[in-house]
């Protein structure tokens, strides 16, 4: 029989723009969250994080918003690059002492040229 | 330094052997994780270590797969009997404590 895989929403931007990625948490007690970018055929590779206490933090390029009334997180790439194309996770860290990080079902993000 | 080092990066086995996966992680890092990937369910979580101990696993999907953690700079996970719907991507990832974890580049595992 056919195969039901996740699927994977798929975000096309044009190089040179910018890109905002959307994740949904489930808990509202996690207060530690993560971006990661998996490349194929790679393990997943860490971006940026924050914790709950803040809204806003900004990297190289990267910025993660967190909206704790929502449970929503986003991650803003400014310049799209062709090097960004990739799968981005979030992931979400329960109250200090689990360390049980859980992943979201990805977003395939495409850089078209 | 040489990141999570996993093996091993492939492997193809017949349906009721016994695999053997292999994690060193890095230097220092007091937890180590491992993590499934599959297209049907994503990334799972399967068990995880602290200082060699294991802490949660409730993500281990039945009897026949096991994890140990002899020491601070090695851990296994163990398959046995392998199945075919045990194919996937299997990762390891270790962290300092509140740190996000560093992931290894995953054993593909393909039964048959």
């Amino acid at each position: 029989g056919e195969s039901v895989g996740l699927h994977l929403p798929t975000l096309s931007v044009q190089e040179g723009d910018n890109s905002i990625i959307n994740c949904a948490y489930s808990n509202s007690a996690s207060d530690y969250f993560i971006w990661y970018k998996q490349e194929s055929g790679k393990g997943p590779q860490f971006i940026i994080d924050i914790r709950s206490n803040m809204d806003k933090r900004q990297g190289q390029r990267v910025t993660v918003l967190l909206n704790k009334t929502v449970k929503h997180l986003s991650l803003q790439i400014a310049a799209t690059q062709p090097g960004d194309s990739a799968v981005y996770f979030c992931a979400e860290g329960f109250p200090s002492g689990t360390y049980k990080y859980i992943f979201g079902t990805g977003t395939r993000l495409k850089v078209l040229a | 330094d040489a990141g999570v080092i996993q093996s091993p990066r492939h492997e193809v086995t017949e349906m009721g052997q016994e695999v053997t996966l292999r994690c060193k992680p890095i230097s220092g890092h007091d937890y180590l994780f491992w993590y499934r990937q599959t297209m049907m369910r994503g990334l799972e979580l399967l068990i995880y270590f602290n200082n060699n101990v294991p802490i949660d696993d409730s993500g281990m999907p039945e009897d026949r797969f096991s994890a140990k953690m002899p020491n601070a700079s090695f851990s296994t996970l163990k398959i046995q009997p392998s199945e075919p719907r045990d194919s996937a991507v299997y990762f390891c990832a270790s962290s300092l404590v509140s740190i996000h974890p560093y992931f290894g580049e995953g054993s593909w595992l393909t039964v048959v």
